[in-house]
């Protein structure tokens, strides 16, 4: 079945506190994102990756790191979690056509 | 700079009746727009996109959006309004063309109820 992977799926952490969300496609998608969603803004775009050993930022990249290393893998990186953070985490990888297809989602509690 | 601007946080209709949900956009080029719905609980799933060719969309289950130019808009419709419509709808926009072809934009989000 062709889906996008996220672990884990609930984190409850405390500030200072490096983590790591993994991210993992089996579709064979060149491009992955990562996008925060928060009530009434929507989603935005962290970072993203066109390619393998290729990322850039998105809208709202502080605080967040990437890597690419392989294509099916595209983890976040929190490397020391403060409690604006708190979010719902979605990871998207895009065929050639542009169509976009999420993981289920990681919901994040810093304290 | 590309913005999405979704007019109306939460629209109710009653089942049966149209559905409209609005999108404007701005951009300097002309853009690929998309609707995305996300169901309670769940990730997002892609409804329709304009890339290019015709200018109105068909996308699942009943909905379509019309890109238009000179307005900057593409807003969703569908005619009859169902219980199992009930999510929260995405407008979005991305560039054409150029490297920046991956930075996507999303708006704010609709929630679309349903009354009975």
């Amino acid at each position: 079945e062709a889906q996008v992977t996220q672990n884990p799926r609930y984190l409850i952490t405390v500030t200072g506190k490096k983590l790591t969300v993994t991210c993992s496609q089996n579709m064979n998608h060149e491009y992955m994102s990562w996008y925060r969603q928060d009530p009434g803004l929507g989603l935005r775009q962290i970072y993203y990756s066109m390619n393998v050993e290729v990322t850039d930022k998105g809208d709202v990249p502080e605080g967040y790191k990437v890597s690419r290393k392989e294509k099916r893998n595209f983890p976040l990186i929190l490397e020391s979690p403060s409690p604006n953070q708190t979010s719902l985490y979605f990871c998207a990888s895009m065929d050639r056509q542009m169509t976009q297809y999420f993981g289920p989602g990681t919901r994040l509690l810093v304290l | 700079a590309q913005s999405v601007t979704q007019l109306g946080s939460h629209v109710s209709v009653s089942e049966g009746a149209l559905v409209l949900l609005r999108c404007n956009y701005s951009s300097s080029v002309p853009p690929y727009l998309f609707w995305y719905v996300q169901y309670p609980n769940q990730g997002l799933q892609l409804l329709l996109k304009y890339t290019t060719g015709a200018t109105l969309v068909k996308g699942i289950n009943g909905f379509e959006a019309e890109f238009k130019k000179s307005e900057t808009s593409f807003h969703l419709t569908k005619p009859s309004a169902h219980m199992s419509d009930a999510a929260e709808y995405f407008c979005a926009v991305s560039r054409r063309g150029d490297s920046s072809a991956s930075k996507i934009i999303f708006g704010s989000g609709t929630r679309l109820s349903i009354r009975p």
